[in-house]
């Protein structure tokens, strides 16, 4: 079962920042937040993990709660390109349980 | 550094056939991880591997489906007697596992193979 919980879906402006929540509060200690995006049937897209620092790359930026129990992705000018199945996951990424299980997700809209 | 490579795109097998996917794994990784999305599903963890090993099958039907990531070539998850409800979308996802102490731990995936039964 997945960790995580997200809203089912979200719109947003383009040219605006979306902001995508996710809580995991059960988090483990070794567990790091990874977030990936699947557009229309295509594989799905890595876009950013940290383990408890906020992390930014040219994609988004990912922050993390001080107690790690959720996190927010952030992309800070969406597109309509950026229309997809936004989703959160927690992992241990060298061991046995490094498998990626994925949740509902986020359908994120981008409104022109 | 070319990325997780699936093929084919597109697979079409008649019912009772078997059907081969295959996954080449971005170079220097060394895990490899099969998913099936059904039609207006969600991505459903099927089977973990490293090279030569079967680490967690959890998500494999018990029948029918079998994967193998052999010491050289690609991973291949094969599906004997295909039925109908075996159309989906597979894909495959690759990650190193020694630590490189910069951070690389994410897995990237491929594009998917669509199988088709008819």
């Amino acid at each position: 079962d997945a960790k995580t919980t997200q809203p089912t879906s979200m719109d947003c402006a383009e040219g605006r920042a979306a902001n995508l929540p996710c809580n995991h509060s059960t988090i483990s200690g070794n567990e790091y937040v990874y977030w990936y995006r699947q557009i229309h049937s295509q594989g799905p897209q890595y876009i950013i993990h940290g383990l408890k620092n906020n992390e930014t790359n040219e994609m988004a930026s990912l922050i993390i709660t001080e107690d790690r129990k959720s996190s927010t992705l952030i992309l800070p000018h969406a597109t309509l390109r950026d229309t997809a199945v936004y989703y959160c996951i927690v992992r241990v990424p060298y061991s046995s349980a490094s498998k990626i299980i994925f949740g509902s997700g986020t359908r994120l809209s981008i409104r022109p | 550094n070319a990325g997780v490579m699936q093929n084919p795109r597109h697979l079409v097998r008649r019912r009772g056939q078997e059907a081969r996917l295959r996954c080449s794994p971005m170079k220097g990784h060394s895990h490899v991880y099969w998913y099936r999305q059904l039609p207006e599903e969600g991505l459903k963890f099927m089977v973990y591997l490293q090279k030569e090993n079967i680490i967690d099958e959890s998500g494999m039907p018990k029948e029918r489906f079998s994967a193998e990531f052999p010491k050289e070539g690609p991973s291949i998850l094969r599906i004997q007697q295909v039925v109908r409800g075996d159309s989906a979308a597979y894909f495959c996802a690759s990650s190193p596992f020694l630590w490189t102490g910069n951070m690389n731990t994410e897995a990237f995936f491929g594009q998917g193979t669509r199988l088709t039964v008819v």
